[in-house]
């Protein structure tokens, strides 16, 4: 079974400050991570895929197998940055992603 | 541009009455999802299709079915809508080991 857990539903922080936002997964197999942002009332949007090592926005992502986790951290949150994020998993062959149940980041100026 | 289209974007039904939600994709992707978003939920996977004549049941499938019409399309439908059934409705699509597209959503509420 795969699980992805968010402990935080609600995160806020101030304009400049850094922005971590947690999530740990459970998986038996080679897992593939992913963070999906959802501005208010519009449509998911692919953030970041741990594949790729890129990153977007400002926000960065490592996988650390150890820990297992895919926490989510940017330097210098901006106002802009308030939105809910989810953390998804994909493991086996069917390609389904298994999502994590948010965290609403608020930034406030 | 289109990605990924649902119709309709709200709707409102009472308990009992049946309804499609219609999910279109323009990137030829094979798999195509369906997932409902409730508060303090997460999103959750209702039905998902690997490719075009294959349909498998997600983490809550009860009181939906599915149909994948084309390799484009991928109907959800409600037979007899229940309250706990409000919710918003994503519909996606993705391209074996890529990411999943999401589409706008449809807010669905059951009175």
């Amino acid at each position: 079974a795969q699980r992805v857990t968010q402990p935080e539903k609600l995160l806020s922080v101030f304009k400049g400050a850094p922005v971590e936002l947690k999530c740990n997964y459970s998986y038996s197999g080679s897992p593939e991570l992913f963070w999906y942002v959802q501005y208010s009332r519009q449509r998911l949007q692919l953030l970041l895929r741990h594949i790729s090592r890129e990153s977007i926005k400002g926000f960065t992502a490592d996988l650390n197998k150890g820990e297992t986790s895919f926490h989510l951290k940017k330097p210098f949150a901006q106002e802009e940055d308030s939105a809910m994020y989810y953390c998804a998993l994909r493991g086996g062959s069917n390609y389904k992603l298994t999502f994590g149940k948010g965290t609403l980041l608020t930034v406030n100026p | 541009n289109a990605g990924v289209t649902q119709t309709p974007k709200f709707q409102v039904l009472k308990t009992g009455q049946s309804m499609t939600l219609q999910c279109a994709q323009d990137m030829n992707h094979n798999s195509m999802y369906w997932y409902r978003q409730d508060p303090g939920m997460g999103l959750r996977l209702i039905y998902y299709s690997a490719s075009e004549g294959t349909t498998d049941k997600g983490e809550v499938p009860n009181g939906y079915n599915v149909s994948r019409l084309n390799k484009r399309e991928f109907s959800l439908r409600l037979e007899s809508a229940a309250p706990s059934q409000t919710s918003v409705y994503f519909c996606a699509s993705s391209e074996q080991d890529q990411p999943q597209h999401f589409g706008d959503g449809t807010r669905l509420s059951i009175l």
